[in-house]
């Protein structure tokens, strides 16, 4: 099995508004990605987590807050964000950070008004 | 040097036919190559992947072929069919490194 799991699928905000999104796997992997991709782009990476702690920080606002409550779990916490932050987040995670193969979720779907 | 260039940017073959996908990188320490297939509104699903010990990996349909000392690497879908209408992503890493993406190639196939 190669599911991770993300929810909600669809996210509608206000800028003044805070939400979290949620990304689970159960395949015993140790590292943990969130990522954000624009319509025809690729995915850009946000942050990474080693054996949950946060090991890669790629200059992203503070407005986004990823947290790491054990191994299985990732969430992506909201707040004050902007319009340009609509996008399509994505979780991955892999078995180890050098192991190279990812494995992504389906997305949430974000659009902030 | 951390770049991975993608081409084409699109693509529209028949079906039956091969649609042929190329990137192109410059870090030589990079030594994990996958392709992502990505479908509209979808996460980005591993299709297959290849090391730099081989030249060449076939699974299915789908054949990364791999050459070190042009640091090229290319996708060929054998027989392409309208459900492989997407778009694909190659990618490269190192060890500790994150996956440095290409820009993508919307690839179309005609009934």
């Amino acid at each position: 099995d190669t599911e991770v799991t993300q929810t909600p699928k669809h996210l509608v905000m206000g800028m003044t508004n805070k939400k979290s999104l949620k990304c689970e796997q159960h395949m015993g992997h140790r590292a943990m990605y969130w990522y954000k991709q624009k319509a025809k782009k690729p995915p850009e990476l946000m942050f990474v987590y080693s054996y949950e702690k946060l090991s890669i920080n790629e200059s992203v606002p503070s407005r986004f807050s990823p947290e790491c409550p054990n191994s299985s779990l990732l969430n992506l916490h909201l707040h004050a964000l902007q319009p340009e932050d609509s996008a399509l987040y994505l979780c991955a995670s892999s078995q180890n950070r050098d192991s190279g193969t990812q494995y992504f979720g389906p997305g949430t779907r974000l659009l902030v008004l | 040097q951390q770049q991975v260039k993608q081409s084409p940017q699109s693509l529209i073959v028949q079906k039956g036919g091969i649609s042929i996908i190329n990137c192109a990188y410059e870090n030589t320490a990079f030594d994990y190559f996958p392709w992502y297939q990505q479908f509209p509104g979808k996460g980005p699903a591993l299709l297959i992947a290849i090391r730099p010990d081989v030249s060449e990996k076939k699974e299915g349909r789908f054949t990364i072929s791999f050459n070190k000392s042009a640091k090229q690497f290319s996708l060929h879908i054998m027989d392409s069919q309208p459900g492989d209408s997407a778009t694909y992503f190659c990618a490269a890493s190192s060890i500790g490194t994150a996956l440095i993406f290409g820009k993508g190639t919307t690839l179309s196939v005609s009934s």
